[in-house]
């Protein structure tokens, strides 16, 4: 079975400094690591994906996020925030089938100017 | 490539009463996904389809909940009896069958039952 925990559901950051979003997975394959952008009354949009290969992914508009397996972390970063990153951000797992994403609950980032 | 489209965006309907959504995945997408998304939660699986064959389906989904896939292309979620805990956002996704591949989402419909 696989699952998702994100640590804190509000993170509030000033802009220009370092964005950190915490995700923690539970699988029991190799899983497969998604974190999903959403803004108010939108679907979601990927901003990046780990699979396999390089534990460091970067994604769209400047995040990264690194797979540690030893920790089971998929932690999403960011060096300097913009105003325009204000969105609620979700982590997800997908195991071998990929007949499932399971979602965290969501972090809601707030950017103060 | 058009995305992912849902119809309608927003729909209020009145306890009781059977609504319908529908869902048109990107074109080469064989799998067709089901979520519902409540405020301040994340997206909640509800049915899954590859190509025509639904082949998975929550267990925490009411019997007044059904999904259909004809012909492997466009989807439809049906409730009937609407209740007002069905107040939510139905979300459909799509992607390929390669491991490991996203899932591209629409922007959803608004269910408001009243």
């Amino acid at each position: 079975a696989q699952s998702v925990t994100q640590l804190g559901s509000h993170v509030s950051v000033s802009e220009g400094a370092l964005v950190l979003l915490r995700c923690n997975y539970s699988s029991s394959v190799p899983p497969y690591l998604f974190w999903y952008v959403q803004y108010p009354n939108q679907g979601l949009q990927l901003l990046l994906k780990y699979t396999t290969g390089a534990t460091l992914v970067k994604g769209i508009n400047g995040f990264e996020a690194e797979f540690k397996k030893s920790e089971t972390s998929f932690h999403l970063t960011k060096p300097s925030a913009h105003m325009s990153d204000a969105a609620e951000y979700f982590c997800a797992v997908s195991g071998n089938t990929g007949n499932q994403f399971y979602f965290g609950t969501g972090t809601s980032l707030t950017v103060i100017p | 490539d058009t995305g992912v489209s849902q119809d309608p965006r927003h729909k209020i309907t009145k306890r009781g009463q059977n609504v319908t959504f529908r869902c048109d995945p990107i074109s080469e997408h064989n799998r067709l996904y089901w979520y519902r998304q409540t405020l301040g939660q994340g997206p909640e699986f509800l049915t899954y389809f590859q190509n025509e064959a639904q082949l998975e389906k929550s267990r925490l989904l009411s019997d007044r909940f059904s999904a259909e896939r004809p012909k492997g292309s466009f989807s439809t979620l049906e409730i009937q009896r609407t209740e007002q805990g069905d107040s939510a956002m139905y979300l459909c996704a799509s992607s390929r069958l390669q491991r490991g591949t996203e899932a591209f989402f629409g922007q959803g419909t608004r269910l408001t039952v009243v």
